[in-house]
């Protein structure tokens, strides 16, 4: 079964400090993986995607990686900042058809003073 | 550009009752979506568009319709609420599928008591 796991559920940290969130997925036959950040009330707005052949992409303070190896992704946030504050959602493109999206959960992401 | 806007904002229904919500995208996108979003679920499919009317069922349609009768407008019904439709409902849009971005609306919350 497609399934996207990410982790950690929740995350609390300090204005200035850096962190990472975790996706491992298992989506074959895979086409690529995409971050979106989600701000509460509002849809998700994307951050990165990245095919096979990709391993790092980044988006301002945002680093996305990728190994297709092991099936696992990980967003590293760099000196962040109040407005990180959001849900950032793992989503991997199975290939074929329309564009086949399976959306992780997300992680909650809080920003603190 | 608006982008992709989403009407209404919020809605409370009764069982049994039907309403029509109403996603409008300004891009000239071809590929349009039907997402609902449940509490520590990833967002899931409901129905798409490849183009002005054509449908496709994606992965969970029972208890929904859909319309694309303009290339601009894509219409999600509920002929009947169920308690079960309460969700929180996002309609996007992309130029065509495969690895394109898919640009989210801000979501419809919908109550069904």
């Amino acid at each position: 079964k497609n399934q996207v796991e990410q982790s950690p559920q929740s995350l609390i940290i300090l204005e200035g400090k850096n962190c990472t969130l975790q996706c491992n997925y298992t989506v074959s036959p895979f086409s690529n993986l995409r971050w979106y950040k989600q701000d509460t009330g509002r849809g998700p707005v994307s951050l990165t995607i990245m095919t096979f052949s990709e391993n790092t992409k980044s988006n301002g303070r945002y680093t996305a990686t990728l190994d297709a190896d092991t099936k696992q992704s990980s967003l590293h946030i760099t000196a962040s900042q109040l407005s990180d504050s959001a849900s950032y959602i793992c989503v991997v493109s199975a290939s074929g058809g329309y564009n086949k999206l399976i959306f992780g959960a997300g992680t909650r992401l809080a920003v603190h003073p | 550009n608006a982008g992709v806007t989403q009407t209404p904002k919020f809605r409370v229904l009764k069982t049994g009752q039907s309403m029509t919500l109403l996603c409008a995208q300004d891009m000239n996108h071809e590929y349009m979506y039907w997402y609902r979003q449940d509490p520590g679920m990833g967002l899931r499919l409901i129905h798409y568009s490849v183009g002005e009317g054509t449908t496709a069922k994606g992965e969970v349609p029972d208890g929904y319709n859909v319309s694309r009768l303009k290339k601009q407008n894509f219409l999600l019904g509920l002929e009947s609420a169920a308690p079960s439709q309460t969700s929180v409902y996002f309609c996007a849009s992309s130029y065509v599928g495969g690895r394109d971005t898919q640009y989210f609306g801000p979501g419809t919350r919908l109550t069904v008591l």
